[in-house]
């Protein structure tokens, strides 16, 4: 069974650029999970999908980032413009229930705004 | 009093050696305590979890110790080997209905590295 997979594995772009990162989740699973781990800090929530609803998007920084998902299948993360704060890893996570903490995680998106 | 505190931030171990991990949280409300391991170019995946009403889980190498009181609670790994190397993030969260959890709050990570 395939697990979470995330494109691209590492973007490098410059301030004020536009990036669009994609997530597919495990087949069959509804909640899908966006998290974003900035440099040696913690691991924090971005905001949760069941099926192609935002169930809970309190994590999210501002409004240069914007979530989709598809017919509740993929899920893109945009975020313009972009600035130097939003270099981390983002990781998608995905479960069959809102069990959040048993999600399967994606290798995650190494983001470098330059 | 959403943030989960953990110490240390790198831990160096002799092959065979005890590892040990600690976090904190001032949250009462927090009533599932999970910990995750990542290797290197992997995302975070469940290692073990605990509720407050037990003071101790072991799965094999792997043992969660929980003191409710304190609300500290930590990851010993005993014998541990260099294949354990990796990223240990402590986590807490609250469970809202049978089949779903709150948003998962992280610690900072401790990165372990066990030498032969």
């Amino acid at each position: 069974e395939a697990g979470v997979t995330q494109f691209p594995s590492h973007s490098v772009i410059e301030k004020g650029q536009t990036v669009t990162l994609r997530c597919d989740p495990i087949s069959g699973h509804d909640n899908l999970y966006w998290y974003r781990r900035v440099m040696g800090k913690e691991i924090k929530f971005l905001l949760h999908f069941v099926k192609e609803s935002k169930q809970d998007e309190s994590g999210m920084p501002n409004n240069r980032f914007l979530a989709e998902r598809t017919g509740g299948t993929y899920s893109t993360l945009k975020v313009q413009p972009a600035e130097l704060e939003d270099s981390g890893v983002y990781f998608c996570a995905s479960s069959q229930w809102a069990v959040n903490t048993e999600a399967f995680f994606g290798q995650g998106t190494r983001l470098t705004v330059v | 009093q959403q943030q989960v505190k953990q110490s240390p931030q790198s831990l160096i171990v002799q092959k065979g050696g005890i590892s040990i991990i600690n976090c904190a949280y001032e949250n009462t409300a927090f009533d599932y305590f999970p910990w995750y391991q990542q290797f290197p170019g992997k995302g975070p995946a469940l290692l073990i979890a605990i509720r407050p009403d037990v003071s101790e889980k072991k799965e094999g190498r792997f043992t969660i110790s929980f003191n409710k009181s304190a609300k500290q609670f930590s990851l010993h790994i005993m014998d541990s080997q260099p294949g354990d190397s990796a990223t240990y993030f402590c986590a807490a969260s609250i469970q809202l209905s049978k089949t779903s959890y709150d948003k998962v709050i992280f610690g900072p990570g401790t990165s372990l590295s066990v030498i032969p």
